[in-house]
C-alpha cells in the first residue's frame, strides 16, 4: 500500500529563517511520482512540483528547493528565507503511473510570523 | 482562465439529512475528481471521473454518498443520508488528460460541510 508521512504537523519560524519540511514515503511501485501541494487559507490546494521516481536530481526554484532522495524514501521541501505570504499548509503527495490515485500525506501547517 | 469551481462554499445540516454539492471544472478539462478533506487530515480521493465515466470510485462510500458527471462537464456529488463523520471540506479538482497522467491537479476552494 502507499503511504505518504508528514511528521511535522506545525511549523513556526520568523520571517526570512529558512524551513525545510520533511515527507517520508512508502511505496511498491518501481515508477511513481511525488508532488508538493501548497493549500493556503482559501482552501484551494496549489500544484508546486511534481519529482518522477527516476529522476533523483534536486530542483530548486527561486525560494523553493526540494531534496528527493530514494534511499531514504524521503522527498524534502526547503523554502528559503520564508515570507508572511508562505504561511499555509503543505501537503506532499504520492501518485502512479496512469490514471493518478494521489496519496496525501497530512500536512505540515507552516506559519511565518514577521 | 476561470478556475475551478464549487458550490455552495458552507453548508450545516442536520445528521440523516442530504446535501449535494456542485463542481464545475475548468473548461476542456476531461477529468474530474472529488476528495474529501477532514480536519487535521490530508485530501482523500473519493471518485474520478474521466469524461462522464468513472475511473475509480473505490472510496466513495456508496451506500450514502453519489456522484454523477452529465455531459462530461459539471459534477454533483450528493450525500444521503448524512452522518457526523461526513463533517469534511469536499474539494473538487480537473485535470487535461494530459495532466492526469502527471498528477497536477486544479482544485476548487472547497465545499465545507457540517453535520450536527
Amino acid at each position: 500500500a502507499q503511504k505518504v508521512t508528514q511528521a511535522q504537523t506545525e511549523i513556526s519560524v520568523v520571517e526570512k529563517e529558512d524551513v525545510t519540511l520533511d515527507c517520508v514515503y512508502e511505496t511498491r511501485d518501481t515508477t511513481y511520482y511525488l508532488f508538493w501541494y501548497k493549500q493556503p487559507p482559501s482552501g484551494e490546494l496549489v500544484f508546486l512540483i511534481r519529482r518522477n521516481s527516476f529522476d533523483e536530481q534536486n530542483e530548486i526554484s527561486g525560494r523553493y528547493s526540494w531534496n528527493f532522495q530514494k534511499s531514504t524514501s524521503s522527498f524534502n521541501f526547503t523554502i528559503t528565507a520564508s515570507q508572511v505570504v508562505d504561511s499555509a499548509v503543505y501537503f506532499c503527495a504520492l501518485g502512479s503511473t496512469g490514471f493518478q490515485k494521489l496519496v496525501f500525506g497530512t500536512g505540515t501547517r507552516l506559519l511565518v510570523s514577521p | 482562465e476561470a478556475g475551478v469551481a464549487q458550490s455552495p462554499r458552507y453548508k450545516i445540516i442536520e445528521k440523516r439529512q442530504s446535501v449535494a454539492f456542485w463542481c464545475n471544472p475548468i473548461s476542456g478539462h476531461a477529468t474530474l475528481y472529488w476528495y474529501q478533506q477532514i480536519l487535521g487530515q490530508g485530501p482523500k480521493l473519493l471518485i474520478q471521473f474521466q469524461n462522464n465515466g468513472v475511473v475509480d470510485d473505490s472510496q466513495l462510500p456508496k451506500d450514502r454518498f453519489s456522484a454523477e458527471r452529465l455531459k462530461g462537464v459539471d459534477s454533483t456529488l450528493k450525500i444521503q443520508p448524512a452522518k457526523l463523520e461526513d463533517s469534511a471540506v469536499y474539494l473538487c479538482a480537473s485535470s487535461s488528460r494530459r495532466m492526469s497522467y502527471t498528477g497536477e491537479l486544479f482544485f476548487g476552494e472547497g465545499s465545507r460541510l457540517t453535520v450536527l
